[in-house]
């Protein structure tokens, strides 16, 4: 149980077009969706905590603008990377939250690359 | 700001060694997750402790949360080459969805 997928698993796209990740609680229902950044080597960056229903809490320093953040229902949320530039090239991970005891689970992750 | 002190940041040692990695902070959480990553991959979840002083064992890897759940450790025991990749480990505090992660831990076991 509790299985996190992600579409695309790897994505190239020119500068200054957008791109849209989703990530999907395939077993369970999911209030809380978070959205992650890894840079190589690094430990998991929060961006965002996405609750079903309303608007997304982003962290200091990330762009609402830019990353947004979508939570239509409790088992999909979606982030479009809009105008996406070289800097954005990252892999991204979002993860659902079961609610007991904060457990967190992970998507597989998406490579973005951006030319 | 809440702080998770992983170390060591990188360990490379040979199979069959024992070893611990260490999560270390100055606030107290509510539970605690160890995670494992692999290249390319999202991090699994390994266990999760709740309990001041709760141990858990999984296979070779035992899991400890200190008594003032301000502090856990993952040990593995006779190390695989299995075990290599990026350990991670990530606390909640009471009344916050949000985990802080450690800075993680990049073991390789070498056959």
């Amino acid at each position: 149980g509790a299985v996190v997928s992600q579409h695309p698993s790897r994505v190239i796209c020119k500068s200054g077009t957008s791109v849209k990740i989703e990530c999907r609680s395939l077993d369970f229902q999911a209030t809380t969706m978070f959205w992650y950044r890894q840079f190589p080597k690094q430990s998991l960056m929060l961006m965002a905590t996405s609750n079903e229903g309303s608007k997304a809490t982003y962290e200091q320093g990330v762009e609402k603008d830019k990353f947004l953040i979508n939570h239509a229902s409790l088992t999909l949320s979606t982030l479009t990377v809009t105008s996406a530039h070289p800097e954005d090239s990252s892999f991204y991970i979002c993860s659902a939250q079961t609610g007991y005891d904060y457990e967190q689970y992970f998507g597989p992750g998406t490579r973005l690359t951006v030319t | 700001t809440q702080l998770l002190e992983q170390s060591p940041q990188f360990l490379s040692i040979q199979e069959g060694e024992n070893l611990t990695v260490y999560c270390n902070s100055s606030s107290v959480f509510s539970s605690l997750q160890w995670y494992r990553q692999e290249p390319g991959e999202g991090p699994v979840l390994l266990v999760t402790v709740v309990t001041g002083g709760e141990v858990k064992k999984l296979k070779r890897l035992t899991f400890q949360f200190g008594d003032a759940r301000k502090d856990s450790s993952l040990h593995i025991t006779a190390a695989q080459p299995g075990d290599t990749g990026l350990y991670l480990c990530a606390g909640a505090t009471q009344g916050a969805q949000k985990l802080v992660f450690g800075q993680g831990t990049r073991l390789t076991i070498n056959p």
